[in-house]
């Protein structure tokens, strides 16, 4: 089946460094979703990207669409304690019937 | 205050039983979902609902049942044949039958069985 693959499982920054997480899809996307899930807490949207190259940013994230629509990252510049927790994508494949493929996530700890 | 409410939060079982996890929701979503979360992992789609009265099966959907009697409404019963039940599972909501929308979590409900 179709699989959305996201790496670094884990990562641990000092606060301030900088954070990405990649995913790769191996067939085209429709469009890719980022979700931030914190510690015992439900994931919660980010953003969507659906443009091929799109690139979008919110405040020290910064969101890109590959080319081909089969990749994609979430860079963090200078993270904080707050950046804290689970970061996934989830990929579409398109059609009105088709349904989310999540990663596997990327943990994010941060050292203050 | 609109949302989704699941409900309970820790959910404890003997194994053998089968037990029902609520979702609810109150944004007038017309799709709703269920998804299994296990540590390490991403979330993995159980069934779905794109309208009231239909459902579809996701990538793991066996050894679990749902209803959509209300558009509101979409609980989750696992039953004693889901061979390892113990997860964290979450519901979610979209505005539409269509994945471009966004998902909307519920808080999620932590079932253990022993």
């Amino acid at each position: 089946g179709q699989q959305v693959m996201q790496i670094p499982q884990y990562q641990h920054v000092q606060e301030g460094e900088d954070f990405t997480t990649y995913c790769n899809s191996s067939t085209t996307l429709s469009n890719i979703q980022w979700y931030k899930q914190r510690p015992g807490g439900h994931p919660v949207f980010l953003i969507q990207l659906v443009k091929s190259g799109e690139v979008k940013k919110q405040k020290r994230l910064t969101f890109q669409f590959g080319e081909a629509k089969k990749n994609s990252s979430l860079h963090i510049t200078a993270t904080q304690t707050t950046d804290v927790g689970t970061y996934f994508c989830a990929g579409n494949y398109g059609g009105s019937q088709g349904n989310l493929i999540f990663g596997k996530g990327t943990k994010l700890s941060v050292k203050p | 205050d609109g949302g989704i409410t699941q409900s309970p939060k820790y959910l404890f079982r003997k194994e053998g039983q089968n037990v029902t996890l609520s979702c609810e929701q109150n944004l007038n979503h017309d799709a709703m979902y269920w998804y299994r979360q296990d540590p390490g992992q991403g979330l993995r789609l159980i069934y779905y609902s794109q309208i009231v009265n239909d459902f579809q099966k996701g990538d793991i959907a066996e050894g679990y049942s749902v209803s959509r009697e209300k558009k509101e409404s979409f609980p989750l019963t696992v039953t004693s044949a889901q061979k390892n039940p113990t997860a964290f599972y979450l519901c979610a909501s979209t505005p539409g039958a269509a994945p471009a929308y966004e998902q909307y979590f519920g808080p999620g409900t932590r079932l253990t069985v022993t």
